[in-house]
């Protein structure tokens, strides 16, 4: 885990209540991607962003969740109004291109929506 | 649908032995297979990397195996050591999206002395 940043590393939130989860890549990384990962389940792609764009959000529910990654800062991945079902582990990986190959993994937020 | 399976779901060995894990995959159009080692609250650290033309790949004691045409991998662990106790994941792209990784649900391995 060459440098990719995640925190908190473990948030508890209330139904309702906003959650804010950052990710400092690895420096001259360009690339980020977030994941899900659920209890007993593999990771699931949400969203890739470069620099100040979303590249492709496919992965990320359109209600309540968003992601930015802006020129200067840590790249935000923000829920709204949480729900019990948002419960999980949201990691980061950062890489130098977009193929991802030499993606580097943070050690996660561990979100605990009660 | 892309798919990657695992298996054994779990698996407990004895500090020394020999052990060799199962990955699946109906991803296509396949680009490259990777196996993760994941500690217990940690993120996922990456073992080997093989594209459509490896057969096999070794980072220390794992030994990683490739067949494309049957679409199945396998990572063998070599002398196990009470610090290879982990989950191992399995992590197929495709050339279509090669940031959109598909990931197995992972084995977990136990280790005791």
């Amino acid at each position: 885990n060459a440098g990719v940043m995640q925190n908190p590393r473990h948030l508890v939130r209330r139904r309702g209540q906003e959650a804010r989860l950052r990710c400092s890549p690895v420096k001259g990384h360009s690339h980020v991607y977030w994941y899900r990962q659920l209890p007993e389940e593999g990771l699931k792609f949400m969203v890739y962003l470069q620099k100040e764009n979303i590249i492709d959000e496919s992965g990320m529910p359109k209600e309540r969740f968003s992601a930015e990654f802006p020129k200067e800062g840590p790249s935000i991945l923000r829920i709204q109004q949480v729900v019990r079902g948002d419960s999980a582990a949201y990691f980061c990986a950062s890489s130098p291109d977009r193929t991802n190959t030499e993606a580097f993994f943070g050690q996660g937020t561990r979100l605990t929506v009660v | 649908k892309n798919q990657v399976e695992q298996s054994p779901q779990s698996l407990i060995i004895l500090e020394g032995k020999n052990c060799t894990l199962q990955c699946n995959y109906t991803v296509s159009p396949f680009s490259n297979l990777r196996w993760y080692k994941q500690d217990t609250g940690r993120g996922p650290v990456s073992l080997t990397i093989m594209t459509f033309s490896e057969n096999t790949k070794s980072n220390g004691r794992y030994t990683a195996t490739l067949d494309a045409d049957t679409k199945q991998s396998s990572l063998h662990i070599t002398a196990s050591q009470l610090s290879d106790s982990a989950s191992y994941i399995c992590v197929v792209s495709t050339t279509n999206n090669d940031y959109k990784l598909s990931f197995g649900a992972g084995t977990t391995v136990t280790v005791r002395a």
